[in-house]
Order: structure tokens, then C-alpha cells, then sequence
């Protein structure tokens, strides 16, 4: 079956470390979504591409994280340097379509910052 | 601007009653609806959608939607709960290609 791969599942880290998430697509898929998962806060967009092309990351705080589609076959989340309200559960998705009529989640990296 | 309410944060149902989940949006547009499930430690997974078709929606596991415009709802309805059911419901609002989550309604389910 066609799945979203995410690595690392977890992460656990120090403040002030770098950290860099991965996510590959399926293959075909034009758009790929960072969603971050809190329990005060939900879930959250972070950013999404079309086309490996950045359409939105007004959802992400830009002074420590980046996210970037170095390939048609890779997303990367980095954040540096960490903090610990970072930790939470982070979602790639990855969809094909105008309105991404289905989605595809991947399980998910649950970071810890310590 | 759209968005989504899932008016129950926590639902609790016996196993063999029926399940309801509601959910009211807010959209500009003729909106894409969905539901999205998700078990514990797992992704999300798209339980059904609704895209401007059939008002009624029906998806996997048994679930169904109805789609309102008049109320401006999209609830999610199972005529039977399974134990297996137990799980985190979302309903997601898109008009363009980006999703809006709702914050979720935790279902339990009791033998």
C-alpha cells in the first residue's frame, strides 16, 4: 500500500538543538501539508507546497523553523533552535488534486524538548 | 475566512447505540467537507467527504454524514458503535487546497 513515511517517529532532544523532520510523499502527490498536533492547541498548519513550490507557511513561526521540498520525493521540517513548547506530534500529509480531496497522513514525529 | 466547530470536545456511547458527532462550519464558498479519524498513537485516516454531490455521505466503518446548508452542519452519525470505533473524529473544512481542522471530539465507547 502507498503510505506517507515520516522519520524520525520520535525525537527527543535539549533546547537550543537542532531538529529536522522528514516526511517522503507518495509518489504522484503535487501537494504536501505540515500539520503540528498539541492538546491545547489542536491541530495546526504549518505549511503546505504545491509542486515542491511553498504556498503557505503563515502558520509556522519563521524565526526558528523551516520547511523545505528539496525533491519531489522528500519534505523537511527543521526547527533551530528548538524549544520545549515545540514538543508536540508533527503531521506531513500528502495530497493529489485541486482541493486535495483526500488526504494522506503519515504516523506522525512525536519530538520532546527537554 | 473559514472554519469549523465541533460542538462536543468528549462523546460517550454504549457499544450497540448510535454515535453522533456534530460539527458546524463557517465558509464564504461551497465549501469541501470532511471527516478524518484518528486511533491512538496512529496518523489521521479520511473516514468520508462531501464535495458538492450527494448530501448524504456515506464512508467507511458504517459512518455517515449529512450536509445542511440551511443549518450549516456536517454531522457524523453511526447507527451502532463498536468498541473498535473509540477513537478522535475531526471535521475539516476546505475551500481552496487548504484544510482547516476542528479540535476534535473524542469518542468513547462502553461494553
Amino acid at each position: 500500500d502507498a503510505r506517507v513515511t515520516q522519520t524520525p517517529r520520535h525525537k527527543v532532544t535539549e533546547m537550543g538543538q537542532e531538529v529536522t523532520m522528514r516526511c517522503q510523499p507518495i509518489l504522484g502527490h503535487n501537494t504536501v501539508f505540515w500539520y503540528r498536533q498539541t492538546m491545547m492547541q489542536g491541530l495546526e498548519l504549518l505549511a503546505y507546497f504545491r509542486n515542491r513550490a511553498p504556498l503557505d507557511d503563515s502558520g509556522m513561526p519563521k524565526d526558528r523553523f523551516s520547511a523545505e521540498m528539496p525533491d519531489a520525493t522528500l519534505a523537511t521540517l527543521k526547527i533551530q533552535p528548538s524549544e520545549p513548547r515545540d514538543s508536540a506530534v508533527y503531521f506531513c500529509a500528502s495530497g493529489l488534486g485541486q482541493r486535495n480531496e483526500k488526504l494522506f497522513f503519515g504516523s506522525g514525529t512525536q519530538l520532546s524538548v527537554l | 475566512a473559514q472554519s469549523v466547530t465541533q460542538l462536543d470536545s468528549h462523546v460517550s456511547v454504549s457499544e450497540g447505540t448510535p454515535v453522533l458527532l456534530r460539527c458546524n462550519y463557517s465558509s464564504s464558498y461551497s465549501p469541501s467537507l470532511f471527516w478524518y479519524v484518528q486511533h491512538p498513537n496512529k496518523g489521521l485516516q479520511l473516514l468520508l467527504k462531501y464535495t458538492s454531490a450527494a448530501t448524504l455521505v456515506k464512508g467507511i466503518n458504517g459512518f455517515e454524514a449529512e450536509f445542511k446548508k440551511s443549518e450549516t452542519s456536517f454531522h457524523l452519525t453511526k447507527p451502532s458503535a463498536h468498541m473498535s470505533d473509540a477513537a478522535e473524529y475531526f471535521c475539516v473544512v476546505s475551500e481552496t487546497d487548504k484544510l482547516i481542522f476542528g479540535t476534535g471530539t473524542r469518542l468513547q465507547v462502553f461494553p
